[in-house]
This record gives C-alpha cells, sequence and structure tokens, in this order.
C-alpha cells in the first residue's frame, strides 16, 4: 500500500489550491478516505472524508470552503482548497479509512 | 462535535516503565452498529502518524502486543507493558463514530 500527496504549494490568503493524493497496492474504490491536516507545532486535525460511494463528510472549520473527490478510475484522492486562511497552513496528509495507511504529507502554506 | 480529551498532556517514563493514557470523550462513542470507532495512533517525531490500535481494543498488524487498548462508552486507554525507546513520540486517540470526526490533542511521550 502505498499513499502519495502533490499539490503542496505557498498560496496568498483568498486563493485556491487542489491536492492529490495518488494510491496503490490495494483496491482504492473499496475503502474511504480520510484528509488531515497539522499545522507546525500543533497536533493532528481531521479535515474530510470521502466514502466508498462518494459520500462526504467535513469538519466544521473547512466546510464550504474545502471539497473533497474521488477519481476511482485514476485511484486518486482529491482536496480543493478555497478562501484559503492563514490558519490553513499545514502539512496535509491523506489516510486510509481506518487510518491504517497514511502519506508522507504535503506542505501548505498561506501566506501574503 | 464530539471532544476527546487525552491525559496527561506529557509523560516522561524511562525505559520498561509501564505507561497509561487516558482518552475521555464528552459523548459515548458506541455506534448503532454496535461498534465503537476509537483508535489509537502514534506519531514519531517527522514521520506520519501510524496505527496502533483500532475499534478501541484491535492491535494492528505488525504493532508489538506491549501495546494493548481498553475501554468503552466514553472513557479510554492505551496501555504500553514496558516503554522501549522506540515508542517515544505522540500518541493521539482519534473517533469516527460521530461526524465530524475528532482527534485528541495528543500526549507526548518523552525520556525521564
Amino acid at each position: 500500500v502505498q499513499l502519495v500527496e502533490s499539490g503542496g504549494d505557498l498560496v496568498q490568503p483568498g486563493k485556491s489550491l487542489k491536492l492529490s493524493c495518488s494510491a496503490s497496492g490495494f483496491t482504492f474504490s473499496s475503502f474511504g478516505m480520510h484528509w488531515i491536516r497539522q499545522a507546525p507545532g500543533t497536533g493532528l486535525d481531521w479535515v474530510a472524508y470521502i466514502s466508498s460511494s462518494s459520500g462526504t463528510v467535513y469538519a466544521d472549520a473547512v466546510k464550504g470552503r474545502f471539497t473533497i473527490s474521488r477519481d476511482n478510475a485514476k485511484n486518486a484522492l482529491y482536496l480543493q482548497l478555497n478562501s484559503l486562511k492563514s490558519e490553513d497552513t499545514a502539512i496535509y496528509y491523506c489516510s486510509r479509512g481506518s487510518f491504517d495507511y497514511w502519506g508522507q504529507g504535503v506542505m501548505v502554506t498561506v501566506s501574503s | 462535535d464530539v471532544v476527546l480529551t487525552q491525559t496527561p498532556p506529557t509523560f516522561s517514563a524511562t525505559i520498561g516503565q509501564s505507561v497509561s493514557i487516558s482518552c475521555r470523550s464528552s459523548q459515548s462513542l458506541l455506534h448503532t452498529n454496535g461498534n465503537t470507532y476509537l483508535n489509537w495512533l502514534l506519531q514519531r517525531p517527522g514521520q506520519p502518524p501510524q496505527l496502533l490500535i483500532y475499534l478501541v481494543s484491535r492491535l494492528e498488524s505488525g504493532v508489538p502486543n506491549r501495546f494493548s487498548g481498553s475501554g468503552s462508552g466514553t472513557d479510554f486507554t492505551l496501555k504500553i507493558s514496558g516503554v522501549e525507546a522506540e515508542d517515544l513520540g505522540f500518541y493521539y486517540c482519534v473517533q469516527t463514530t460521530h461526524a465530524p470526526y475528532t482527534f485528541g490533542a495528543g500526549t507526548k511521550l518523552e525520556l525521564k
């Protein structure tokens, strides 16, 4: 099993960014997936979940700004980040449904 | 939202010492399907988290059996029976019974 995030960048407040998580080594379509973030020097912060049937759940802090999606044909998970704020600065991890596999994470920095 | 309160925030231990970490939930984590979706994770410095325990007490494959989990309802405990140097890092509980899902603030296990 391997999860590889990409798309992290330095962006200005109010701008958008799209993160990707490429999955391999398992039947991606059969598993729900999470995005979790970790601001520098702080704990883990759950962001969003998408089920195998594409039902979605969001943390209150990102609801209406972030969108989680998946493309089972490409074995890919996505997180669209809109209206970014400085407090969204963090390492963003993707993880399989039971948190049994994690990617290495990708850094998103929101700053002017 | 469910609040998970972890205690202690920091635990200073010697090698070989047994350690218990508490995770208390603001509401019962018993799902209507009869499962309790409470997991424990360890994050070593500079690494993504790894799953130790799922469904309260089930040991993830490959995790040493000095780790054990117990509890029900709102009170849960992770026990390490004989700390080893590789166990140092941050421990987190996480619940996926009630959306939005939430992490505890973490417990830092350090060497005394």
